[in-house]
C-alpha cells in the first residue's frame, strides 16, 4: 500500500521561501509509471494543482504559480519536494502531495491522482 | 485558462440518486476524474478515466463524459457520501480541479 507524507514548517513569513517534503512509502518515485504531484487547498476553497514531476526529472508547473516554484527529488530518501518562494497571505493553504498515474508529452499530460498524502497547513504569517 | 464548472450544491434524499456535472470546453475530448472530500479529510479518488472505479469505491459511484461535460451519479445515496466533490482534468500540462459541488444528503 502506498504512502505519502508530508513534512515541513506549518508557518512562514511573507516574502521568505516555503519549502516541503513528501516522503513516499510502499512505492518508488523512481517507477516510470507514475508522475508526483503537489496540490493546494486555501481554507474554504476548492483543490488548486500545483506542479508535477517525473522520476527524470522533468516537471510541469501551473502558469499562475510557475515563476515561483520548483519542484525536485532526493531518490535515495524516496522523497520529492515543494519550494515556492516570495510566499504571501494568499499561499496560507493545505498542501497535498500526490501520486499520479499518468503520461506527459511536451504539449500535453493526463492522469488522475490515487493516492494522497493527509496534506499539511501552511500558514503565512509574520 | 480552462475552466471546469460544478454547481455549488446539490441535495439529495437518501436512497435517491445525486448527478453532479461538471463543464469544460471539449472535456468529453480528454479524460475527467472526479474526487469526494470529507471535512477535514484528504480528497478520495472515486472515479477515473471518466467511468472507472477505483478498488473500494461502491458500485454506486459512476461517470461518464461527452461533449462539453463529464457527470459523476451515486445512485442510492447513502448519508455516508456527503462530501465536496471535485472533477479534474488537463489544460495542455496544467493540471484543472473543478469549481467543487457540495453534496448534502437531506
Amino acid at each position: 500500500q502506498v504512502q505519502l507524507q508530508e513534512s515541513g514548517p506549518g508557518l512562514v513569513k511573507p516574502s521568505q521561501t516555503l519549502s516541503l517534503t513528501c516522503t513516499v512509502s510502499g512505492g518508488s518515485i523512481s517507477s516510470g509509471d507514475y508522475y508526483w504531484t503537489w496540490i493546494r487547498q486555501s481554507p474554504g476553497k476548492g483543490l488548486e494543482w500545483i506542479g508535477y514531476m517525473y522520476y527524470r526529472g522533468n516537471t510541469f508547473y501551473s502558469p499562475s504559480l510557475k515563476s515561483r516554484v520548483t519542484i525536485s527529488k532526493d531518490t535515495s530518501k524516496n522523497q520529492f519536494s515543494l519550494n515556492l518562494s516570495s510566499v504571501t497571505a494568499a499561499d496560507t493553504a493545505v498542501y497535498y502531495c500526490a501520486r499520479s498515474p499518468g503520461h506527459c508529452s511536451s504539449t500535453s499530460c493526463t492522469g488522475y491522482f490515487d493516492y494522497w498524502g493527509q496534506g499539511t497547513l501552511v500558514t503565512v504569517s509574520s | 485558462s480552462y475552466e471546469l464548472t460544478q454547481p455549488p450544491s446539490v441535495s439529495v434524499s437518501p436512497g435517491q440518486a445525486a448527478s453532479i456535472t461538471c463543464s469544460g470546453y471539449k472535456l468529453g475530448d480528454q479524460y475527467a476524474s472526479w474526487y469526494q472530500q470529507k471535512p477535514g479529510q484528504s480528497p478520495v479518488l472515486v472515479i477515473y478515466q471518466d467511468s472507472k472505479r477505483p478498488s473500494g469505491i461502491p458500485e454506486r459511484f459512476s461517470g461518464s463524459n461527452s461533449g462539453n461535460t463529464a457527470t459523476l451519479t451515486i445512485s442510492g445515496t447513502q448519508a455516508m457520501d456527503e462530501a465536496d466533490y471535485y472533477c479534474q482534468a488537463w489544460d495542455t500540462t496544467t493540471g484543472v480541479f473543478g469549481t467543487g459541488t457540495k453534496v448534502t444528503v437531506l
